[in-house]
């Protein structure tokens, strides 16, 4: 049974800093990752899709990495700004999708 | 409206009525789908539609009746539902169920049990 994790579950950072999510995933039988944006009671909005095949995906600020063999995936924040305050989802497509259970950021002015 | 819509936004509702959600998709997709997100634990999926018919029920309590009358609109009628039922209720859509692009995601339901 594919199990994700997300670790931390929160994180509070000063506003400018560089941040790492991180994504763990049990099995590697999967067609992608995602990572999601949620802001609170809000729907989920799609950052960046990285397909099984691919190393990297990179819009803006973020930059999502996956290695499929080791069940890993990281999500990189730069110049972290306020509005970049939300809760973090991974999910990977196994022919539906799995999430993790995020990480909620914070970013202080 | 563009995206996915969901009304009402907020639900509050006792343990004996009957209320029902509503899923709105205006981006031409084939498949819609019901999440639910529970304080504390991942989201989970509920139901699968694609081209109105019902592909996935993921064991889901029969208390959660989906209705899909075309591949633009998507309910889940709710009666007597328990506490422990209190969650935000999540609608998306894609392409087609067995593709493997994004889902595009409502802004979600509260809902509350008394």
């Amino acid at each position: 049974k594919q199990e994700v994790t997300q670790i931390p579950a929160a994180l509070s950072v000063p506003e400018g800093e560089n941040l790492v999510l991180n994504c763990s995933f049990t099995d590697s039988a999967i067609y992608n990752l995602q990572w999601f944006r949620q802001d609170p009671g809000k729907g989920l909005t799609s950052l960046l899709l990285i397909q099984s095949s691919q190393r990297e995906q990179t819009s803006g600020r973020l930059n999502a990495s996956l290695d499929k063999s080791s069940g890993r995936s990281t999500l990189y924040i730069a110049a972290s700004q306020p509005g970049d305050s939300a809760t973090y989802l991974c999910a990977v497509h196994t022919g539906k999708l799995i999430f993790g259970q995020g990480t909620t950021l914070q970013v202080k002015p | 409206e563009t995206g996915v819509t969901q009304t009402p936004r907020h639900l509050v509702m006792g343990m004996t009525n009957k209320k029902s959600l509503k899923c709105e998709q205006h981006l031409g997709h084939n498949a819609m789908y019901w999440y639910k997100q529970s304080a504390k634990k991942p989201l989970e999926l509920m139901f699968v539609y694609n081209f109105k018919e019902q592909t996935e029920n993921n064991s889901v309590p029969s208390r959660f009746s989906p209705e899909c009358p075309n591949s633009s609109h998507l309910f889940l009628h709710l009666h007597t539902l328990q506490p422990e039922d209190s969650a935000l209720y999540l609608c998306a859509s894609s392409q087609d169920w067995r593709s493997t692009d994004t889902q595009y995601f409502g802004p979600g339901t509260r809902l509350t049990v008394l």
